[in-house]
């Protein structure tokens, strides 16, 4: 069974750009999570969403952050104007019930 | 205080001894806890879960959980190089409230 996708695996932008990262959550999972990791601030929690409506999004880090997930199969995090602060390795991971979280293999997001 | 606390190592284990582990959690009404590997560049990869207190065995890998003392630990057994990674810890509060330790880095030394 396919994981957790996620496209791009990089992304190199310049500061000031739009930038899009895109998640598959597993089949039949109804919870989907927006991580990011850094070295200084270790692994926080973005957003969640349950059977496609975001719970809580307390850990988007300022309005230039925003999440949707239109359907049960697809997620987008867009970054609005993009910063050098803002890179990272993004993470989408998918749970079933708010149990155990998967994690896809990440986007590797640098912002010059 | 962080609600899940690990020290952050390294961790410096010989190839073949056993592997210790270990991470505090302040919420008592926390339900299920999760130990993830994530190898250098790699994203987590789940690999015990732990509900109930005692001890749970998969493998070279046995999770322990201790309630009272708001304790679980990881040990793996005839450690190898390919063990070498940062192991993240995780509490599952309410069934909603998903909190990560900072991770202990280990290393296997051949």
């Amino acid at each position: 069974d396919a994981g957790v996708i996620q496209s791009p695996r990089h992304e190199v932008t310049e500061m000031g750009q739009e930038v899009t990262l895109r998640c598959k959550p597993i089949s039949g999972h109804n919870s989907l999570f927006w991580y990011r990791q850094t070295m200084m601030r270790g692994l926080e929690l973005l957003i969640y969403f349950n059977n496609n409506v975001p719970i809580d999004d307390s850990g988007m880090p300022e309005d230039r952050f925003s999440a949707k997930m239109p359907n049960a199969s697809f997620s987008t995090l867009k970054i609005q104007p993009s910063e050098p602060r803002d890179s990272a390795v993004y993470f989408c991971a998918s749970s079933f019930e708010g149990a155990a979280r998967y994690f896809g293999p990440g986007t590797r997001l640098t912002v010059t | 205080q962080k609600e899940v606390e690990q020290n952050s190592g390294p961790l410096s284990v010989p190839e073949g001894a056993i592997a210790s582990l270990n991470c505090t959690y302040s919420d008592r009404g926390s339900q299920s806890f999760f130990w993830y590997r994530q190898y250098s560049g790699k994203s987590p990869e789940l690999i015990m879960s732990i509900y109930s207190n005692g001890d749970k065995e998969d493998g070279r890998f046995t999770a322990q959980l201790n309630k009272a003392s708001q304790y679980v630990s990881l040990l793996i057994r005839d450690s190898q190089p390919s063990d070498s990674a940062t192991y993240l810890c995780a509490a599952l509060y309410n069934f909603n409230k998903f909190y990560f330790g900072s991770g202990t880095k280990l290393n296997v030394k051949p």
